[in-house]
């Protein structure tokens, strides 16, 4: 079984700039979530998709930040413009899960490693 | 909303001895209790879970308790070998939350040989 494909694995920006990140879940997965890592701290959420719907965004900086899934597949986290304090790891991660008292293991990607100059 | 504390935040043990990692939460509507892996540069791994309906679950060398009491839960892991060097996060999740995890900051164990 494939797992969650994300893209680029590496980026560098200056502050200010623009960067996306891209995931492809495990296929069939209603359920994809994006986390940011900052080094030496625990994942933190940033947005949860089920399908192509929005779950839960709370924790995501709106003003600069963005993120969609359309067709309820592949998703998109975009920054805009970028900080400093934006420097993580971005943690894409699918599950089977679609709400309820779930059984569905979270399943990461790689991540994407920024770094904001 | 939740919130996960989890200690300590290093642990080096010697090979062959046995590790605790623990956790405490504060909400007490979470049912779910996952505790991953996450070597240098790799993705975060699931290696065991718990559900609050039952107080301990065993995976040969790796277990976890549950007090439900308490809100706290523990990681244990025997017989350390050099490739549970790792960060291990504990997470926990409400039921309801389509599995919407809330992590510790994560413990570097160290395991020497």
């Amino acid at each position: 079984e494939a797992g969650v494909a994300q893209s680029p694995r590496y980026k560098i920006i200056e502050k200010r700039q623009s960067v996306a990140f891209w995931c492809n879940p495990i296929s069939g997965h209603a359920t994809l979530y994006w986390y940011q890592q900052i080094l030496g701290q625990g994942p933190k959420l940033l947005i949860q998709f089920q399908n192509n719907g929005v779950v839960d965004d709370s924790q995501l900086p709106k003003d600069r930040f963005s993120a969609e899934r359309l067709k309820g597949v592949d998703s998109t986290l975009k920054i805009q413009p970028a900080k400093l304090e934006d420097s993580a790891v971005y943690l894409c991660a699918s599950s089977l899960a679609h709400g309820g008292d779930l059984t569905g293991e979270l399943f990461f990607g790689e991540g994407s490693r920024l770094t904001v100059l | 909303g939740e919130n996960v504390e989890q200690h300590p935040s290093t642990l080096s043990v010697q090979e062959g001895d046995s590790a605790v990692i623990k956790c405490t939460y504060s909400d007490s509507a979470s049912n779910y209790f996952p505790w991953y892996k996450q070597e240098l540069g790799k993705r975060p791994q699931l290696i065991i879970d718990i559900r609050s309906n039952v107080g301990e679950k065993k995976d040969q060398r790796i277990a976890v308790t549950l007090n439900k009491t308490a809100k706290h839960f523990s990681l244990h892991i025997t017989e350390t070998q050099p490739e549970d060097s790792a960060v291990y996060f504990c997470a926990a999740s409400r039921r309801g939350s389509a599995r919407q995890l809330t992590f510790g900051s994560g413990t570097q164990l160290t395991v020497l040989p």
